[in-house]
């Protein structure tokens, strides 16, 4: 069984620019979660998804960061614009359900000048 | 608001030496525990988990046991081996808090041959 796919693993953009993060959870998970990690520290949730619906974001920026959750399968993350603060390992996770197991990617390591 | 504190890292062993890492929490009522390790270049996995009081996780030779007049999960492994070489994150998922998970800040542990 594949596990979440992340893309793309590095990007390194100046700040103010604008910059995507792709997700693809484990096939059958309905739950999907995107988490912040900053350096030496543990991941913060960003926002859950039920299927297509949005069903925790109270910790995403919302001035600057967007996510979508089309069809209920793949997910973008969208920061714009960047700020050098915004420097820091953006993970995905899924689960078959709400309290099942969280599945994670590898990350992306995203890096601002 | 829920926590968890984790010792502070990082932590350096000799191969089939005993290990600890400490884990304590704050959160309301009873908690579920969980103990995820992340090793170089990938995504967090599940190492193991308890979700009441007194139940022992174990996996991989790894054990942690849920003291909740402590509230503790310290996470324990009698021998380890260097292929352990890995960051270590307690987390948990509060009763009120659906499906977020909390982490500690992580803990870095070495194994040298």
């Amino acid at each position: 069984e594949a596990g979440v796919v992340q893309s793309p693993r590095y990007k390194i953009i100046e700040k103010k620019q604008p910059v995507a993060f792709w997700c693809n959870p484990i096939s059958g998970h309905n739950t999907l979660y995107w988490y912040l990690q900053n350096l030496g520290q543990g991941p913060e949730l960003l926002i859950r998804y039920e299927n297509e619906e949005a069903v925790d974001d109270s910790q995403l920026p919302k001035d600057r960061f967007s996510a979508e959750r089309l069809k209920g399968v793949d997910s973008t993350l969208k920061i714009q614009p960047a700020e050098l603060g915004d420097s820091a390992v953006y993970l995905c996770a899924s689960s078959k359900n709400v309290l099942d197991t969280q599945y994670f990617g590898p990350g992306t390591r995203l890096t601002v000048l | 608001g829920d926590s968890v504190t984790q010792m502070e890292g990082p932590v350096t062993l000799s191969e089939e030496a005993f290990l600890t890492i400490n884990c304590t929490y704050t959160a309301t009522g009873y908690p579920s525990l969980f103990w995820y390790v992340q090793y170089p270049g990938e995504g967090l996995q599940l190492l193991l988990k308890a979700t009441k009081a007194d139940d022992k996780g174990s996996n991989k030779g790894f054990e942690a046991t849920y003291r909740k007049e402590t509230t503790s999960f310290h996470l324990e492994k009698g021998s380890v081996q260097v292929s352990d070489s890995a960051v270590y994150f307690c987390a948990l998922r509060g009763e009120t808090s659906g499906s977020r998970l909390t982490f500690g800040e992580g803990t870095q542990l070495t194994v040298n041959p």
